[in-house]
């Protein structure tokens, strides 16, 4: 079965700062998608960046930035120039493509920004 | 254009008795699913549609849960003879289809069982 493991339930960052959440995962698949998703206090989970597996280099989004480390099942997400509207919880996703069409997410990680 | 939309926001109710959620996905997303989210917890996976077919319906808890979705659309996850342990918020996203899209979410429902 898949599992993604967040590790830090809790980090916080100096606004402007970098900042970066883990995320572990263990599969036996090789082709498979791996999601960071943000949801701030109102609940309402957005996307933030996404990676293909069979891709080696690692995707950005603005600030946003991953270190996909396939070999080691390491999906990390790098926070750069924090802003405080960064703050939320952050949740690890991992999907594959089949009939099933299952997703299993993080516990995640509460992200506090300090001005 | 809208986004997913749920119903009620918020739902207390008695144990024992049956609660029905409602999801409206985005117009055009194939693919709809139910998560269930505990306090300051993550998402548990419940089930999946593409159209109108849940392929794998093992991610429900017990059988007192069931979904369905009608003209590719609108789903209802109903739980019968609800239990405290029910008590979370469901989350309800849709996607154009499975794997890599994005799933966009709904603002979800509080169910609080008492």
């Amino acid at each position: 079965a898949q599992t993604v493991t967040q590790s830090q339930p809790e980090m916080s960052v100096q606004e402007a700062e970098t900042v970066t959440l883990s995320c572990t995962y263990d599969t036996s698949e090789s082709d498979y998608y791996l999601f960071w998703y943000k949801q701030p206090p109102s609940r309402q989970m957005i996307l933030v960046i996404r990676q293909e597996a069979y891709k080696q280099q690692n995707a950005t989004e603005n600030r946003f930035s991953v270190n996909f480390q396939k070999a080691a099942k390491s999906f990390s997400l790098k926070i750069s120039d924090s802003q405080l509207g960064d703050a939320a919880m952050y949740f690890c996703a991992y999907s594959y493509n089949t009939n099933a069409g299952k997703s299993t997410f993080g516990d995640g990680t509460t992200l506090t920004v300090k001005p | 254009g809208a986004g997913v939309s749920q119903s009620p926001s918020n739902k207390v109710t008695e144990k024992g008795k049956d609660v029905e959620l409602r999801c409206d996905p985005i117009s055009g997303h194939t693919a709809l699913y139910w998560y269930r989210q505990s306090l300051g917890q993550g998402l548990e996976f419940l089930i999946y549609f593409q159209g109108n077919s849940a392929p794998d319906k093992s991610g429900l808890p017990s059988d007192r849960f069931s979904a369905e979705r009608t003209g590719g659309s609108v789903s209802t996850l109903t739980i019968q003879r609800t239990q405290q342990e029910d008590s979370a918020v469901y989350l309800c996203a849709s996607s154009f289809s499975r794997g890599f899209y994005e799933q966009y979410f709904g603002p979800g429902t509080r169910l609080t069982v008492t």
